[in-house]
Formats: C-alpha cells, structure tokens, sequence
C-alpha cells in the first residue's frame, strides 16, 4: 500500500542555517504531496503542498518540490528562525474527486533551532 | 481564523471503559475525520464522515469505534471498550471539500 518515509530526527540547528527534511513516498497512483507542521500545544498545519510532478509548494520561506523521478517531496528552507522550532509531517493522499480520502502520513521530524 | 476544536485536551480513562472525544470542525465544512498518532509512530487515517454516514475507514476503525455527528456542530468518537493499545494522540479534521484537512490540538488519551 501507499506509504511515506522521512528523516529521523531531532534535527538540531543554528539560527540561519538551512534547512532539509528528507521525504520519500510510494504510491499506486500519483498523489498529492503536503508537509503539515505542528508546533507545541497546537494542531496539525498545512504548510505547503503540491499535486503534480514538478510542482513547487512553499511557504513561509518553506519550499518543496514533487519528484516523480525520485519519488520525493523534500523539504528545504534557506534560513532557519527559532520560531520554525516544531514537528513537521510528510502526507499524501492518493488523487480522487471525493473527498473524504485518507491522508497518509510519515513519522514526523521534530526540528530545533538555536539562536 | 475558522479552527478546529477539540475536548478534553487530555483524558486518562481505565481498561474497559467507553470514551468520548469531542471535536467542533469548521463551520462551512461538510467533511470530517479522525486519526490517531501512537507515542512515536505514525499519524493514521482512522476513518471519514460525510452526509451523517461513513466514506471511509481504516483496518484500525474496528467495532470497537464508532463516530456520530450528535447535532450542527459536534462530531464525536466513541471507543466502547478500551484497551491499553488505544492510548494516543487522537486528531480531529475538517475540510470544505476535496482540498486542504484542517487539523485540530488533539486529545490525548491515556489507558490505563
């Protein structure tokens, strides 16, 4: 079935360094591709998405691009703050026009930054 | 900003007993969903709610699940018995349509 694989964490970083969270998937299909995020006390956030090869989403300086080659969504931030401190979720889900359909989600890497 | 909202944010519970989670979706939404993250493991899909019935669910949505949207606003889990393997973090979801879940705090829940 569908799955998603990301990093490990913690990744631990200094403020201004830049960012990359490994994400590879595998799919029957070709799903839609998003990282959602989740920082403390709080719910899941859409952070950014992309539903067809070659697409780029981004976000808050966030950004990701849909490998269909590599079968990847990485995702890479030039220049990290104290505040991108969080856990951040790779997910897809496979195309369908009902909604309704399942998010598929990958282990979560926890992310701390320094100043 | 519409969010998701969910009660209790925590709750401890024995063996056997039934549990209720409670979540508020967005207003406009129409479409709803559970899932559950397990201390380190992965956020699963448990099951999806539209027109008062089921559109999907997982292997893990067995008999022991149920889900109900009591009135306008609420939309509810129901584990019947639990088990110690239920403890976890329970996410409620929203979305208007086929686009972006929008997910609430969660509740975490512990058996003992």
């Amino acid at each position: 079935g569908d799955s998603v694989t990301q990093m490990e964490g913690p990744v631990t970083l200094s403020e201004e360094a830049f960012l990359t969270i490994n994400c590879t998937y595998t799919a029957t299909g070709y799903p839609s591709l998003f990282w959602y995020v989740q920082y403390p006390g709080e719910g899941l956030q859409l952070l950014l998405k992309a539903t067809k090869a070659d697409d780029k989403g981004s976000n808050k300086g966030f950004e990701a691009t849909y490998r269909k080659e590599t079968t990847s969504f990485h995702l890479e931030k030039g220049s990290v703050q104290v505040s991108d401190s969080a856990v951040y979720f790779c997910a897809l889900s496979e195309p369908s026009n009902q909604a309704g359909t399942a998010l598929i989600f990958g282990k979560g890497t926890t992310l701390s930054v320094s100043s | 900003e519409p969010e998701v909202t969910q009660t209790p944010s925590h709750q401890v519970t024995q063996m056997g007993q039934e549990v209720i989670l409670r979540c508020v979706p967005i207003s406009n939404h129409l479409y709803f969903y559970w899932y559950r993250q397990i201390l380190g493991q992965k956020v699963e899909f448990l099951v999806s709610f539209y027109n008062n019935e089921i559109s999907e669910k997982s292997e893990i949505f067995d008999d022991q699940f149920s889900v109900e949207r009591p009135d306008g606003s609420n939309f509810t889990l129901k584990i019947r018995s639990t088990k110690l393997e239920d403890s976890a973090m329970y996410f409620c979801a929203s979305s208007a349509g086929v686009e972006t879940q929008y997910f609430g705090p969660g509740t975490r829940l512990l058996v003992l």
